[in-house]
């Protein structure tokens, strides 16, 4: 079946650092994929996605580019700030599967 | 307000008891699903439903029952059999299943289930 990998974490950081969290998958088809972040105590938002090879998808300064060629998604933000400590989690849906397949979330801290 | 409401967001369990979490939308998305989130496991899919009086078993059904009368209810019901139910558990739904573009799903804010 489907599958996601990514970074697991946790990463501490420090205020105006560069962030890279590594996701790659495994799918039959062309899926969907996205990034969600949760904050404490919260459900997931999304983040970005992107529905085909070569899009990127962007929001909030976090950039993630559809890799068909290697399978991967990964997340990147050129400067963090403390408010971007939260989990983020990888996830696709489609490529032959009814399923919202998610990893297993990488928690970041961003310390000031 | 659009959107996917869980209900309650805490609730405490005594061993032996069922017990049923809400989940409604008013999105009017086809698809449902239910995840149960435990520290350092991500999320792991109880159930799915694609369509209403219709649903799937996901990697973790054992110990949970599910229902889809209406479109936008997917109630999740927490038995006795579940070993270990204390989690978070968060509901989603989307749009539709594979083919379709749009098809992210949105989440609600989660119940912390607790046995005691």
């Amino acid at each position: 079946g489907n599958s996601v990998t990514q970074m697991e974490g946790p990463v501490t950081l420090s205020e105006e650092a560069f962030l890279t969290i590594n996701c790659t998958y495994t799918a039959t088809g062309y899926p969907s994929l996205f990034w969600y972040v949760q904050y404490p105590g919260e459900g997931l938002q999304l983040l970005l996605k992107a529905t085909k090879a070569d899009d990127k998808g962007s929001n909030k300064g976090f950039e993630a580019t559809y890799r068909k060629e290697t399978t991967s998604f990964h997340l990147e933000k050129g400067s963090v700030q403390v408010s971007d400590s939260a989990v983020y989690f990888c996830a696709l849906m489609g490529g032959g599967s009814e399923k919202l397949v998610f990893g297993k979330g990488m928690k970041l801290t961003v310390n000031p | 307000d659009g959107g996917i409401t869980q209900s309650p967001k805490y609730l405490f369990r005594k061993e032996g008891q069922n017990v049923t979490l809400s989940c409604e939308q008013n999105l009017n998305h086809d698809a449902m699903y239910w995840y149960r989130q435990d520290p350092g496991q991500g999320l792991r899919l109880i159930y799915y439903s694609q369509i209403v009086n219709d649903f799937q078993k996901g990697d973790i059904a054992e110990g949970y029952s599910v229902s889809r009368e209406k479109k936008e209810s997917f109630p999740l019901t927490v038995t006795s059999a579940q070993k270990n139910p204390t989690a978070f558990y968060l509901c989603a739904s989307s749009i539709g299943g594979s083919g379709t573009e749009n098809t992210e799903a949105f989440f609600g804010q989660g119940t912390r289930l607790t046995v005691v």
